[in-house]
């Protein structure tokens, strides 16, 4: 079976240090990965997504990018934090096919202070 | 473009008590629809999804959603409210752009559900 799994759980920052967060995922090649964000109050907004490896799509622009250096494997980062970076991280998957599910991570609490 | 409404933010039932969660969506040809429950500080766990097979679509948890293409309308129902059913459920369409494809969210609704 397939999971994914996100690290840090939880992780409080000072404005304008760096970011990096981690998505895996196991039980399945060459997958479609995705990074949301969700806002205190408010829905999921898409930031990237991926449909292999060193193949990122932006959906809005901000001071975060998205690596892929493995086929399972997708990071967040960020050079220099902001406030308004805080929020949930969701990383999720998909299989290469229309209309397919995507699974979600259990998410990234990130604190930016 | 696709769409979805979720008509409201917050629902409280009492426990034991039917469950009924609206969506409405729009969508210029016949979508893919899903519904995602949240428990605070979780990720997201699917519930059910549509793609066009039964309009009455069974997930889990005792949770259905009945597709019904006049009204443009996918709404979440359980029979009988549990306590841990308390979460923020998600309504979600799957929109087609330039040849890829996204979900679509809703705002949410935050199920409260009463002792």
């Amino acid at each position: 079976s397939q999971t994914i799994h996100q690290w840090p759980a939880t992780l409080v920052q000072p404005v304008g240090s760096p970011l990096s967060l981690e998505c895996t995922v196991e039980g399945t090649s060459n997958p479609n990965l995705y990074w949301y964000r969700q806002a205190a109050g408010r829905g999921l907004q898409l930031l990237f997504y991926s449909v292999g490896i060193g193949q990122i799509s932006s959906e809005v622009p901000q001071n975060l990018s998205a690596s892929r250096p493995q086929d399972r494997q997708f990071i967040l980062s960020s050079k220099k934090l902001l406030l308004s970076d805080s929020g949930f991280y969701l990383c999720a998957w998909s299989r290469h096919r229309v209309d397919e599910t995507q699974y979600f991570g259990p998410g990234t609490r990130l604190l930016v202070l | 473009a696709q769409s979805v409404t979720q008509l409201d933010s917050h629902v409280s039932v009492s426990e034991g008590t039917p469950v009924l969660l609206r969506c409405n969506y729009s969508s210029s040809y016949s979508p893919s629809l899903f519904w995602y429950v949240q428990h605070p500080n979780k990720g997201l766990q699917l519930l059910l999804k549509y793609t066009s097979a039964a309009t009455l679509v069974k997930g889990i948890n005792g949770f259905e959603a009945e597709f019904k293409k006049s009204e443009t309308s996918f709404h979440l129902t359980k029979p009988s409210a549990h306590m841990s059913d308390a979460a923020e459920y998600f309504c979600v369409v799957i929109s087609h752009y330039s040849g890829t494809y996204k979900y679509i969210f809703g705002t949410g609704t935050r199920l409260k559900v009463l002792a």
